[in-house]
């Protein structure tokens, strides 16, 4: 397809793992990102993994890609409710613009 | 060290007038992209600037221009609004050498065209 492609909503309970989806389109895809943007923010860049990596961890977020799926995956270990927020996987080429899904809502629970 | 700042903050505008967009990119980084992220989309690519030329353009239409300065700054113009222009504007910019896997988006300018 041409869209990343991505859950809408994802509802967990505080303390809870949160894994959310990404189909992406394009198998030469350079770099791959996660990122959050909070209610009337900007977006800020959580992770990147490049395409030649299977899984970053980094703290509480951990990335899974499989290349052969064009699949990507951000799981939060232990959500807090400050991680609601809406999240964005995007590919790029390494060269200049990026493609962005429409964005998971997650929402936690207490 | 001072992020990616962009103002203003919020715009109102009618259609048919015009507006321009501000950038300022973090502290060592000369390369400036734009997005519009209409309501309850993702950012879609308007294009980029690197020394002072637009580098790369999205699927938008050319009412939508732009200008980087000396000092990497940069400005977003729309022309002849339409009421589908409402959108926030984001600005990201990223580190010299193209170093494109560390792109930093500032907080955006939301735009109403009423």
């Amino acid at each position: 397809g041409e869209d990343v492609e991505q859950s809408l909503f994802l509802s967990v309970r505080e303390g809870d793992s949160s894994v959310i989806n990404c189909t992406y389109t394009d198998s030469s895809s350079t770099y791959l990102y996660w990122y959050k943007q909070e209610p009337g923010a900007g977006l800020q860049l959580l992770t990147y993994i490049f395409s030649n990596m299977d899984m970053k961890q980094d703290q509480r977020l951990t990335v899974l890609l499989n290349k052969k799926d064009k699949h990507l995956s951000l799981r939060i270990a232990d959500t807090q409710t400050g991680d609601s927020a809406i999240y964005f996987c995007a590919e790029s080429w390494g060269n200049n613009d990026m493609r962005f899904g429409a964005g998971t809502r997650l929402t936690v629970k207490p | 060290d001072a992020g990616v700042t962009q103002s203003p903050t919020h715009l109102i505008k009618t259609r048919g007038q015009q507006v321009t967009l501000r950038c300022s990119p973090k502290s060592g980084h000369d390369t400036v992209s734009w997005y519009q992220q209409a309501l309850g989309q993702g950012p879609q690519f308007i294009f980029q600037y690197y020394e002072e030329e637009e580098r790369q353009r999205g699927n938008f239409p050319d009412r939508f221009s732009g200008h980087q300065f000396p000092n990497y700054s940069s400005e977003l113009n729309v022309n002849a609004l339409l009421l589908g222009d409402s959108a926030l504007y984001l600005c990201a910019s990223i580190p010299g050498q193209g170093r494109q896997e560390t792109q930093y988006f500032g907080p955006g300018t939301r735009l109403l065209v009423l």
